[in-house]
């Protein structure tokens, strides 16, 4: 699977648009772009993925550029809740199904009022 | 809706002994994956199961080994406890046949090695 690299870390006031940035400049074809999240010692949450089209659901909307080296995921209003490590990744598929997810150093978003 | 159940929440034991940690995945999923989470690390995977068999392996110790039973609940066996086995311990499970290919994690065995 290909490799990200995201900001270390960010911060953004409640209320505001929170958007993370994240390069992965040697995806392939066919993998995806997927995003999830860690809240301090939680399970990681899923919030988001992409092929190559803008994705939006209730949590994220998710920006990926033509060329699909790059991705930008967007919080519309950040609250407090959500300070948290977000992580990108770039994950295949495979014959029975999804590849595992491989976190790397994701970014961590801190919310502040 | 259920949840994936994962079972110590924590555990405390002496080197050199053995721990099993037990998840259940969400009913009709039929994979499950281990990962590792050390002290200020990201998640790191072990291995991951399909339909009962191995289906991948990360970087898990010779001294792991893990199953996926007839039920679809899993088991991580850790032999020759070491101090640098203390984490957190997280199991996902999720569904070959989803759209999202979403993987719904628990929430975390913590294995502390004295």
């Amino acid at each position: 699977d290909a490799k990200t690299t995201q900001p270390t870390s960010m911060d953004c006031a409640e209320g505001r648009a929170a958007n993370l940035p994240c390069n992965h400049s040697t995806i392939s074809g066919n993998e995806y772009v997927y995003w999830y999240r860690q809240i301090h010692s939680q399970g990681p949450q899923y919030i988001i993925h992409g092929l190559k089209n803008n994705e939006t659901n209730e949590m994220a909307s998710l920006i990926i550029t033509e060329d699909r080296k790059s991705s930008t995921l967007i919080l519309p209003h950040a609250t407090l809740r959500d300070t948290a490590v977000y992580y990108c990744i770039v994950r295949g598929l495979f014959s029975g199904g999804y590849n595992k997810l491989i976190f790397g150093a994701g970014t961590r978003l801190a919310v502040h009022p | 809706a259920a949840g994936v159940i994962q079972s110590p929440r924590h555990l405390i034991k002496e080197k050199r002994e053995t721990a099993t940690l037990k998840c259940y995945p969400i009913p009709r999923h039929d994979t499950v994956y281990w990962y590792q989470q050390g002290p200020g690390q990201d998640p790191q995977f072990l291995i991951s199961f399909y339909e009962k068999m191995q289906s991948d392996k990360g970087s898990i110790p010779d001294r792991f080994s893990a199953q996926q039973f007839s039920d679809y609940h899993s088991e991580l066996n850790m032999s020759s406890l070491e101090l640098g086995d203390s984490a957190l311990y997280f199991c996902a499970s999720g569904s070959s046949g989803s759209y999202t290919g979403e993987l719904f994690f628990g929430e975390g065995s913590r294995l502390t090695v004295l």
